[in-house]
C-alpha cells in the first residue's frame, strides 16, 4: 500500500528566507507525486506535480519540489517565502489501485507560517 | 469559468437526519471523488467515480453513499449523519482517472452533526 509522510505538522520562516516542507512516500511502483496549498477557508489548489524526466519540478507561485529517488523523497522548496504563502500544504501520491483505477493518498498536512 | 462548486458550505444538523451534500463540476472530467479532511488525519477518501454509473469505495466509505447518474455531478448522501461525520468535505475532478492529472478541489462543505 502507497503511503506519504510529511514529519512536520508545522514550519515556521522568516520572510525573505528559504522554505522547505518536506515529504516521503512509499509505493511499490512508479510514483507519482503532488503538491496542494490549501489556504483558509478554500479548498485545495494544485502547485506541482512530478510525473518522470526532472527531478527538479517547477510549479506555481514560485515553489518548486526536488524528486530524490534514492531517499523517497519530495521536498517542496522556495527560494524566499513571502507572509501570503503561509497556508496548508499537503503532498499527495498516486497509484494503480486495480480494476483501471488510481487513489490519490495524502499526507497529513504541514502548516507553513511566513513571520514578516 | 472552470470550477467545482459544493452546496451547501455550512451545515448545521442532528443526528440521523438525512442530508446531501452536492457536488458540480463544469469542465467534463470524467472522474471525480469525496474526501473528508480531520485535523491531524489530512485528507481521506470517501468514495470515486471513474464515469457515469461507475462507483467505488475509498478508505473510508462507511456511512456514505454516493451516485453517479450525470458526468457532472456526484452528490454525497448520509443517509442516517452521526456525530463521528462532523468534518469538512471537499468534492474533487480530474479529466481521466488513468492519466496523470491533477486534480480541482471544490471549496468544501463544512458540516457539523450534534
Amino acid at each position: 500500500a502507497q503511503s506519504v509522510a510529511q514529519p512536520e505538522d508545522q514550519v515556521n520562516v522568516a520572510e525573505g528566507n528559504p522554505l522547505t516542507v518536506k515529504c516521503t512516500y512509499s509505493v511499490s511502483g512508479n510514483p507519482y507525486l503532488f503538491w496542494y496549498v490549501q489556504y483558509p477557508n478554500r479548498g485545495l489548489q494544485f502547485l506541482l506535480k512530478y510525473i518522470t524526466g526532472d527531478n527538479l519540478v517547477k510549479g506555481s507561485y514560485g515553489f518548486e519540489a526536488e524528486f530524490n529517488k534514492s531517499q523517497t523523497s519530495f521536498h517542496l522548496k522556495k527560494p524566499s517565502a513571502l507572509v501570503s504563502d503561509s497556508a496548508l500544504y499537503f503532498c499527495a501520491v498516486r497509484e494503480y489501485s486495480g480494476a483501471g483505477s488510481y487513489q490519490l493518498t495524502f499526507g497529513k498536512g504541514t502548516k507553513l507560517s511566513v513571520i514578516p | 469559468e472552470a470550477q467545482v462548486t459544493q452546496n451547501p458550505r455550512y451545515l448545521i444538523t442532528v443526528t440521523g437526519k438525512k442530508l446531501t451534500v452536492t457536488c458540480s463540476q463544469n469542465m467534463n472530467h470524467e472522474y471525480m471523488s469525496w474526501y473528508r479532511q480531520d485535523p491531524g488525519l489530512g485528507l481521506r477518501q470517501i468514495y470515486y467515480s471513474m464515469n457515469v454509473e461507475v462507483t467505488d469505495k475509498g478508505d473510508v466509505p462507511e456511512g456514505y453513499k454516493v451516485s453517479r447518474k450525470e458526468k457532472r455531478n456526484f452528490p454525497l448522501i448520509l443517509e442516517s449523519p452521526s456525530p463521528n461525520q462532523t468534518s469538512l468535505y471537499f468534492c474533487a475532478s480530474s479529466p481521466t482517472p488513468g492519466q496523470t492529472y491533477e486534480q480541482y478541489f471544490g471549496p468544501g462543505t463544512r458540516l457539523t452533526v450534534t
